[in-house]
């Protein structure tokens, strides 16, 4: 029958604590790279994104890092809250003639203990 | 202003028959994709459309699934024959994409949550 419930890495954290989530991507031409949170029964929203000429980049409370040595994606988040918890997904940009199509990693899931 | 909407938000069919979804993108977006979300997965690309370009249909699982977008603006995902293993999540996406720029942020509706019987 169908399995029941997520099968997602899990990060669980308490509040107040920072949380940082980490994320492998598969294409060293990857020029472009978006964080996104997926609360539950929402689409994606939007957080951060960052191009491959830098290696870090900050916004409100988040902050991402590049290692484009190690094919790497981190998202850095300062004093995490209740709020922050949902579905956290990377994706990277594969150029590939002229399709703009982003490739999603299964996501992580950040669950914030009060 | 107003973000990417999709309707209906949730649909139930049984096997065999033909579903339509929607999508609006955010008025004045060029490119609009489609993705599939199933259960506690990440997201699937089916198909992209930019412009007046050909779409990538790349992604579209059978010939049972098909995409159009009139007007450049509204696009509709019909699936033919639904079957069990179509239930998901269909997400629509839309982004801003100009001059010679191939990169782009993408911004999602709220999805259509699709159940097959």
């Amino acid at each position: 029958g169908e399995s029941v419930g997520l099968h997602l890495p899990t990060l669980s954290v308490q509040e107040g604590d920072n949380s940082i989530i980490n994320c492998a991507y598969s294409n060293s031409a990857s020029d472009y790279f978006i964080w996104y949170k997926q609360e539950s029964g929402k689409g994606p929203q939007f957080i951060i994104d960052i191009r491959s000429n830098m290696d870090k980049r900050q916004g409100q409370r988040v902050t991402v890092l590049l290692n484009k040595t190690v094919k790497h994606l981190s998202l850095q988040i300062a004093a995490t809250q209740p709020g922050d918890s949902a579905v956290y997904f990377c994706a990277e940009n594969y150029p590939s003639g002229a399709t703009n199509k982003l490739i999603f990693g299964t996501g992580t899931l950040l669950a914030v203990q009060p | 202003g107003a973000g990417v909407s999709q309707s209906p938000s949730n649909k139930v069919t049984e096997k065999g028959k033909d579903v339509e979804l929607r999508c609006d993108p955010i008025s004045g977006h060029t490119a609009l994709y489609w993705y599939r979300q199933s259960l506690g997965q990440g997201l699937e690309f089916l198909i992209y459309f930019q412009g007046n370009s050909a779409p990538d249909k790349s992604g579209l699982p059978s010939d049972r699934f098909s995409a159009e977008r009139t007007g450049g603006s509204v696009s509709t995902l019909t699936i033919q024959r639904t079957q069990q293993e179509d239930s998901a999540v269909y997400l629509c996406a839309s982004s801003l994409v100009w001059g010679g720029a191939t990169t782009d942020t993408q911004y999602f509706g709220p999805g259509t949550r699709l159940t097959v019987l």
